[in-house]
């Protein structure tokens, strides 16, 4: 039992570049999320879907995009990538039934030079 | 919308010495709460939870929470610390309808021999 797993681990890009960080989870969780960490301000949400074929907004969306491929996957895209988002990236995920525990993956450290 | 505060950033303790971090949180209702452990380099683990009944909750590796409704608070302690428990803790909130976590800032954790 993997739990949540996340691709890549480490990956630097150049200021513009665009990629797409992959979140899988194997525990039938119905909500996904996407959490960024940065130093002193603890984690923030970005984008979540709370079922297959739904996603919306958290509290940090802006330059970042989102697809909930099927019920397992939920993939992060940065399209055109700033040194502002030099981050680690979290996913998460939860079922449906109260209190809604949020299990999370090992994280991607994410640099943009 | 909820949130939390984490008033310690950094506190120092001696192994064997016990150890309390406060969580102070914002909610009109009764909210889910929850405290995490971060390990240098490792995503978030869940130490545990509160969502009802008792006030003070048991968890993993020795830690129990107590939740104080006239204060707001959610308040992590430990009776012995040990040299594994350097790391970072999360204090988080959840809305009785809401699938979203809301994060505190954070407090490192540093145990000195």
């Amino acid at each position: 039992n993997a739990g949540v797993t996340q691709t890549p681990k480490f990956q630097v890009l150049k200021t513009g570049q665009s990629m797409t960080l992959q979140c899988a989870q194997d525990m039938n969780h119905n909500s996904m999320y996407w959490y960024r960490q940065d130093p002193g301000m603890g984690l923030r949400l970005i984008y979540y879907s709370a079922s297959e074929g739904t996603t919306d907004k958290g509290e940090v969306p802006n330059g970042y995009n989102v697809s909930r491929l099927n019920k397992r996957e939920f993939s992060l895209r940065l399209e055109s990538a700033a040194p502002s988002q030099t981050s680690v990236y979290f996913c998460a995920s939860s079922d449906n039934i109260p209190p809604y525990e949020q299990y999370f993956g090992p994280g991607t450290r994410l640099t943009v030079t | 919308a909820q949130s939390v505060t984490q008033p310690d950033i950094h506190i120092t303790v001696s192994e064997g010495a016990s150890l309390e971090l406060r969580c102070n949180y914002s909610y009109g209702a009764t909210p889910y709460l929850f405290w995490y452990v971060q390990s240098p380099g490792q995503g978030l683990q869940l130490l545990l939870k509160y969502f009802s009944g008792d006030t003070l909750v048991q968890g993993i590796k020795g830690f129990e929470a107590e939740f104080k409704r006239s204060q707001s608070s959610f308040n992590l302690r430990k009776p012995s610390v040990h040299w594994s428990d350097a790391a970072e803790y999360f204090c988080a909130v959840e809305g009785s309808n809401d699938y979203k976590l809301s994060f505190g800032a954070g407090t490192t954790v540093t145990v000195r021999a």
